[in-house]
């Protein structure tokens, strides 16, 4: 099955900074890839997506860039705010598959200092 | 405008009391599945419905039932709580309509086993 590695499980930034979440994952299959934000107390919530006929997505201040060959894809936040401090969640899953086929990572806790 | 709705948002149970869990939603999702969460770790897929169809992970203990009377309502059944199921419990919705989608995420329960 696929496993889905997320690098780091912590980053402290400063406000303004950028700030970058790695995942790898392990399922050549595997061809859609959403992050989710969990604010502390909140639930989840899907904040950008990337499918793997595209290289990079844009929105805002957030991207994320996926590498197929590599098997690995990232979420950059620029600008950051100390509203964005909260913990994400990269996954994958394979393509034509359904949400019950999706694996997540284990999460990093974005801290953003003012 | 809380659209799918877990209760309550804390659980104490004692080891072997069973004990069920909540979640409801006002999205009309034809989806709806259980993850478990333990800290620091990924949420873990434990079952789904989709409409009455009911969709086991098979790594998923006995001790874990689901029940979902109608398209607005599934509750998650522990029937024997061990101390290893102290953990959050995250209900998701999605609309079942087509593949990758969108997950909707509940606030979850925080089960406590004494």
């Amino acid at each position: 099955g696929e496993n889905v590695e997320q690098h780091p499980s912590t980053l402290s930034v400063q406000e303004g900074d950028s700030a970058v979440i790695k995942c790898t994952y392990s399922d050549s299959a595997s061809n859609y890839f959403p992050w989710y934000k969990q604010e502390l107390g909140k639930r989840p919530q899907l904040i950008i997506d990337i499918r793997s006929n595209v290289g990079e997505k844009k929105d805002q201040r957030i991207a994320v860039t996926l590498n197929k060959t590599a098997k690995h894809f990232s979420l950059h936040i620029t600008e950051t705010q100390p509203e964005d401090s909260a913990v994400y969640f990269c996954a994958a899953s394979p393509a034509g598959g359904s949400n019950y086929k999706l694996t997540f990572g284990k999460g990093t806790l974005l801290t953003v200092n003012p | 405008d809380a659209m799918v709705i877990q209760n309550p948002r804390y659980q104490v149970t004692q080891f072997g009391k069973p004990v069920t869990l909540s979640c409801s939603q006002t999205l009309n999702h034809n989806v709806m599945y259980w993850y478990q969460q333990k800290s620091s770790q990924a949420p873990k897929l434990l079952f789904h419905y989709y409409d009455k169809d009911f969709n086991n992970e098979a790594d998923t203990p006995d001790n874990f039932q689901s029940r979902r009377p109608n398209t607005s309502f599934c509750f998650l059944d522990i029937r024997s709580p061990g101390l290893g199921d102290a953990a959050m419990y995250l209900c998701a919705t999605s609309t079942g309509q087509g593949t990758n989608e969108k997950l909707f995420f509940g606030s979850g329960t925080q089960l406590s086993v004494l």
